[in-house]
């Protein structure tokens, strides 16, 4: 199994444009999450999805969107790129509420 | 919000001391559970332990243990022996049970060297 796959694993975007972080699991779990992590500080939420159709705003959920048409995707759309996008990006996925989160590699985005 | 707060932003220590990360928690909820995940070099999140509100029990696998204790909200997790190998960023997290997301509340968590 390849658990959660993240691409691209770095980005540099310029100021204004727009990208899409690709993320599946093949874990078939229903919860999936998107979390940036900044330098020396946790990780915040983002968004999040309950199912295949469900999504919800986390902590930080302004300058992105998501999807999640299916359940093994869920990509995350940054519309128009600002200096304060550049993070590193994790996704995860859980097989409920309470259980332990399986996170993707990361990608690291640079927003110049 | 309800924190997490690892209070230790860096500790050094030399191959084989023990060592003690500390994290506490605020909560309203009864219901909830909490998370150790270790963030080495390499940027990857592996997950450790996951305990939930009403299990008070001491955790010890292999050179790791976890002590829980609700009265003071304390989640602590010590390394006996440590090695080079433990250098990495520890986290602890909640799990945020305001509906049914499920998702994480992290500490910013503590940076660990262990040095030969």
């Amino acid at each position: 199994n390849a658990g959660v796959t993240q691409t691209p694993k770095f980005r540099i975007l310029k100021i204004g444009q727009s990208m899409t972080l690709q993320c599946t699991q093949d874990m078939n779990h229903n919860y999936m999450y998107w979390y940036r992590q900044d330098p020396g500080m946790g990780l915040k939420l983002i968004y999040y999805s309950v199912g295949a159709g469900i999504t919800d705003k986390g902590e930080v959920p302004n300058g992105y969107n998501v999807s999640r048409s299916t359940t093994e995707d869920f990509p995350l759309r940054l519309e128009l790129a600002a200096p304060s996008q550049t993070s590193v990006y994790f996704c995860a996925s859980a097989q409920g509420v309470g259980n332990e989160q399986f996170f993707g590699p990361g990608t690291r985005l640079t927003v110049l | 919000a309800q924190k997490v707060t690892q209070a230790q932003t860096e500790i050094s220590v030399v191959e084989k001391e023990d060592v003690t990360l500390d994290c506490v928690y605020e909560t309203r909820d009864t219901t909830y559970y909490l998370f150790w995940y270790k963030q080495p070099p390499s940027g990857e999140l592996v997950f450790l332990i996951r305990r939930n509100s009403f299990d008070e029990q001491n955790e010890i696998s292999g050179r790791y243990s976890w002590n829980f204790q609700k009265s003071t909200s304390s989640f602590n997790f010590t390394i006996t022996a440590s090695q080079v190998v433990d250098s990495a960023v520890y986290f602890c997290a909640r799990s945020y049970y305001g509906g049914s997301q499920g998702n994480l509340i992290f500490g910013k968590g503590t940076k660990l060297s262990v040095k030969p």
